[in-house]
């Protein structure tokens, strides 16, 4: 079935410096792919959409800044979270849609814990 | 704006039990509507996919319906094991593509004790 890798699953880094989050689609093309954050027993929040060729387009309240999102390849997409504060640290999950089976469930990666201290 | 709420929050079930988990939306003009199991720090791993156009979907001893009218989906597992025991959570898309925003709800977490 359709795999999505997400890369790093952990990562605890320092304030202020900047993080990498990584989203593949290993077996299949995606034009679209989503990022989220969820913190602690709560459900999963829409950061933004991001589309392969053109800006990623963020939900409200969602620095753009911030949180800058490449999606350079039809396979990848990275989400660079700058300037990380302690409030940062949270789950963050991607998911992909399959090129073309607009009836295909969405595909999430196993989500990267981010710990600012 | 679409809201998805689920009932109940947690569920602590004996093994072997038949159970319902429930899920409201607001907003009836969905796409679709997902349900999606989520271990503890994990990601998602869809269980059903159900299409605006369809009332159910079934799989293994997993059924989902829709009633796409009243705003609600159910599923149904049914003979429930330890394995279970993970957080459920269902989510929609509004609008007239898949690419639509897929809103989440927040989750029953289900308990399967042996």
């Amino acid at each position: 079935g359709a795999v999505v890798s997400q890369h790093p699953s952990r990562v605890i880094c320092k304030s202020g410096t900047s993080v990498k989050i990584e989203c593949r689609s290993l077996d299949f093309q995606a034009t679209t792919m989503f990022w989220y954050r969820q913190f602690p027993k709560q459900s999963l929040m829409l950061m933004a959409t991001s589309n392969e060729g053109s800006k990623a387009t963020y939900e409200q309240g969602v620095e753009k800044d911030k949180f800058l999102i490449n999606h350079a390849s039809l396979t990848l997409s990275t989400l660079t979270v700058t300037s990380a504060h302690p409030e940062d640290s949270s789950f963050y999950i991607c998911s992909a849609h399959r090129l073309g089976r607009d009836n295909s469930p969405l595909h999430f990666g196993n989500g990267t814990r981010l710990t600012v201290t | 704006k679409q809201e998805v709420t689920q009932i109940p929050a947690a569920l602590s079930v004996p093994e072997g039990e038949n159970l319902v988990l429930n899920c409201s939306f607001t907003d009836s003009a969905i796409y679709n509507l997902q349900w999606f199991r989520q271990d503890p720090g994990k990601g998602l791993t869809s269980l059903l996919l159900i299409q605006s156009s369809q009332r159910e979907q079934t799989s293994g001893r997993l059924n989902a319906s829709l009633d796409k009218s009243s705003g609600r989906s159910t599923l149904y597992i049914a003979a429930s094991q330890p394995g279970d025991s993970a957080t459920y959570l269902c989510a929609v898309v509004t609008g007239g593509t898949s690419y639509g925003k897929l809103t989440f709800g927040q989750g029953t977490i289900l308990t399967v004790h042996p």
